[in-house]
């Protein structure tokens, strides 16, 4: 099976513009998850799409958005960005519905805002 | 903030050597699990451990985990170069598959 692919792999924006991210999940994966990670903060949960439902939200402002299709590919979106916005940005994806599965990460998205 | 604790920050060992890195979290958790991480690439999946699990093992990996004192431990023996990473604990409540993660720890690993 191939694995979690995330599109692009490196980014450069400027202040104000806003991104859009994009995660392929494991073929036959329902669930896909994104994270953020920064040296400061670490790896942070930023949220969980279920079947195209929002399951879960982390503690970010709503600048940062999300949404899955069909397929179960999902895309993340930043509006207005931020220089702290720039982060590794990865994804993830499971099978189960109700944990107790691996999470396959993808490689990520490198962001860089200047 | 939610995000557990790991213990050493960093370290530096020989191959040959063991290397055990502990993790500590704050909430009630279903499963435990651990990840490394290449030069700030994707998280690599090595083991998972369910909260009614004392201890696991992996090839030379080992993971033991304390709900009474919310910690868990990774032994990884005979080291290699190649383990040379970081290594991430991170928790999952139950019916999620949302994961916090611990602050990692940065393993050295010399020839």
């Amino acid at each position: 099976k191939a694995g979690v692919t995330q599109t692009p792999r490196y980014l450069i924006k400027t202040r104000g513009q806003q991104v859009t991210l994009s995660c392929s999940p494991i073929s036959g994966h329902r669930s896909v998850s994104w994270y953020q990670q920064t040296p400061g903060q670490g790896l942070q949960f930023l949220f969980e799409y279920f079947s195209e439902t929002q399951r879960n939200k982390g503690n970010f402002p709503g600048r940062f958005s999300g949404r899955q299709f069909s397929n179960s590919r999902s895309e993340m979106n930043v509006s207005t960005l931020e220089l702290g916005d720039s982060a590794l940005y990865l994804c993830a994806s499971s099978g189960n519905t109700g944990g107790q599965e691996t999470q396959y990460f993808g490689p990520g998205t490198r962001l860089l805002v200047l | 903030s939610q995000q557990g604790e790991e213990d050493p920050q960093a370290l530096s060992i020989q191959e040959g050597e063991n290397a055990t890195m502990n993790c500590s979290y704050k909430t009630s958790i279903n499963n435990l699990q651990w990840y490394r991480q290449n030069s700030g690439r994707g998280l690599v999946h090595l083991i998972l451990i369910r909260s009614n699990e004392r201890e696991k093992h992996s090839g030379r990996l080992r993971v033991t985990l304390d709900t009474s004192k919310k910690s868990s431990s990774l032994l990884i023996t005979a080291s290699r170069a190649a383990d040379t990473a970081s290594y991430f604990c991170a928790t999952e409540a139950y019916n999620t598959d949302k994961l916090i993660f611990g602050t990692g720890t940065r393993l050295q690993v010399f020839p």
